[in-house]
């Protein structure tokens, strides 16, 4: 099965831009993965799935601050123009034959 | 628009049984797989339960495996976690959550319901 490695934390200035990585483990380099953000005390939201090409597809309401792409194995989110709002939990997912992988997740503080 | 409203949650003693439901609107419920995701207090996300969207296959992950039940409602849009042989590492907000159409990931989310398991 899959395994998704991300940092545990990243912090950023509010109008900066950050970028987030999670990476494939071996053999698996060319799964779709998706995006959630998860802030303090709410239930997680769907930000995109990325396919292993680059290309990607948000949800409704997702501001277009928000953008993926992928390189190899790693798959990235980037955050533009950072709000405070966006200081919050991001986890990766994907889904492998009989079982649904999460990351670890990286806790954005924004500065 | 998508809804997910999650239910059922409460504290319940070691050993016990409790079932979650999960109320679904907003999109054809039988055509899209479901899971159900749980987060212990301060932890990340967790797989929990898998199942298809005409009710099978059903899937599980090995710490709930053969202790919780996933189900679709007969006749409502509506989810259902069975859980019974509660243990106090169950403890955990339980999330229901769609699959997007391409089938590889989840694409909206419940509220989420809190699950105390405690003496």
């Amino acid at each position: 099965q899959p395994v998704l490695t991300q940092s545990s934390s990243a912090s950023a200035s509010l109008g900066s831009s950050v970028k987030f990585t999670c990476t494939l483990s071996s053999g698996h380099s060319n799964y779709m993965i998706a995006w959630h953000q998860q802030q303090p005390g709410k239930a997680p939201r769907y930000l995109m799935n990325l396919e292993s090409g680059g290309n990607y597809n948000k949800g409704s309401g997702v501001p277009d601050r928000f953008s993926g792409s992928s390189s190899g194995a790693d798959r990235y989110l980037t955050i533009s123009n950072l709000q405070s709002e966006d200081e919050a939990d991001y986890y990766c997912e994907t889904w492998d034959t009989q079982i649904q992988v999460f990351g670890g997740g990286t806790k954005l503080t924004v500065l | 628009e998508v809804q997910l409203v999650d239910s059922g949650g409460d504290l319940v003693q070691p050993g016990g049984s409790l079932t979650l439901s999960c109320a679904a609107s907003g999109f054809t419920f039988n055509n899209y797989a479901m899971s159900w995701v749980r987060q212990a207090p301060g932890k990340g996300l967790e797989w929990v339960s898998f199942i298809g969207g005409g009710g099978s296959p059903t899937y599980y992950a090995d710490s709930v495996t053969g202790r919780f039940t996933i189900s679709r409602g007969i006749s409502k849009n509506t989810l259902h976690l069975q859980m019974n042989s509660l243990r106090v590492e169950d403890t955990a907000v339980y999330y229901c959550a769609k699959f997007h159409s391409s089938g590889w990931t989840i694409d909206s989310w419940g509220q989420g319901t809190l699950v105390t398991v405690s003496s």
